[in-house]
């Protein structure tokens, strides 16, 4: 069974810093996909990024990059230019291509935005 | 934009009372979801739904659980004699067809258990 890991339970960054969030996952299939969610207070999920295993190339979505390291088993999230609004957990989501696509999450960072 | 909403936003019962956590997907999606997320801890995959059947379900989707799509817009998760433990929220999902990459939440219902 695949499992997803966020071994930072929280993390803290200045304003306008670069912070980068962990996540490991273990899996033997080849072909999955990858997600970070965001869960402000209201507890809404918001898709951050998400990346397909199949790709080297790692995705970007504006403040948001990923740094994907497949041999690793590794996914982790940079966040440029941190803003307030940055301040959510942030979680770690996997998902495979061949069963009913329901994702699989790490246990969340809560990420705090020092101004 | 079309989103996929829930209802009701929080839902305080007492332990023993049947509830039912309401959702309605985006309208060309085909499978649905529902997801737990007890507070503080991790969401937990309960319970997908494709072809109006269930397709897999985990270990805490036992016998006092239950979803239907009783009109082909409305997807339902029903809990039967609620517990204490049973308090968290409950997020529904959706996706139009495989291998769509993201899947779509609704806000999410708080259940409270007292």
């Amino acid at each position: 069974a695949q499992t997803v890991t966020q071994s930072q339970p929280e993390m803290s960054v200045q304003e306008a810093e670069t912070v980068t969030l962990s996540c490991t996952y273990d899996t033997s299939e080849s072909d999955y996909y990858l997600f970070w969610y965001k869960q402000p207070p209201s507890r809404q999920m918001i898709l951050v990024i998400r990346q397909e295993a199949y790709k080297q190339q790692n995705a970007t979505e504006n403040r948001f990059s990923v740094n994907f390291q497949k041999a690793a088993k590794s996914f982790s999230l940079k966040i440029s230019d941190s803003q307030l609004g940055d301040a959510a957990m942030y979680f770690c989501a996997y998902r495979s291509t061949d069963s009913n696509y329901q994702l699989i999450w790490g246990a969340g960072t809560k990420l705090i935005i020092k101004p | 934009e079309p989103e996929v909403t829930q209802t009701p936003s929080h839902q305080v019962t007492q332990m023993g009372q049947e509830v039912i956590l309401r959702c309605v997907p985006i309208s060309n999606h085909l499978y649905f979801y529902w997801y737990r997320q007890i507070l503080g801890q991790k969401v937990e995959f309960l319970v997908s739904f494709y072809n109006n059947e269930i397709s897999e379900k985990s270990e805490i989707f036992d016998d006092q659980f239950s979803v239907e799509r009783p009109d082909g817009s409305n997807f339902t998760l029903k809990i039967r004699s609620t517990k204490l433990e049973d308090s968290a929220m409950y997020f529904c999902a959706s996706i139009p067809r495989p291998p769509s990459y993201e899947q779509y939440f609704g806000p999410g219902t708080r259940l409270t258990v007292t």
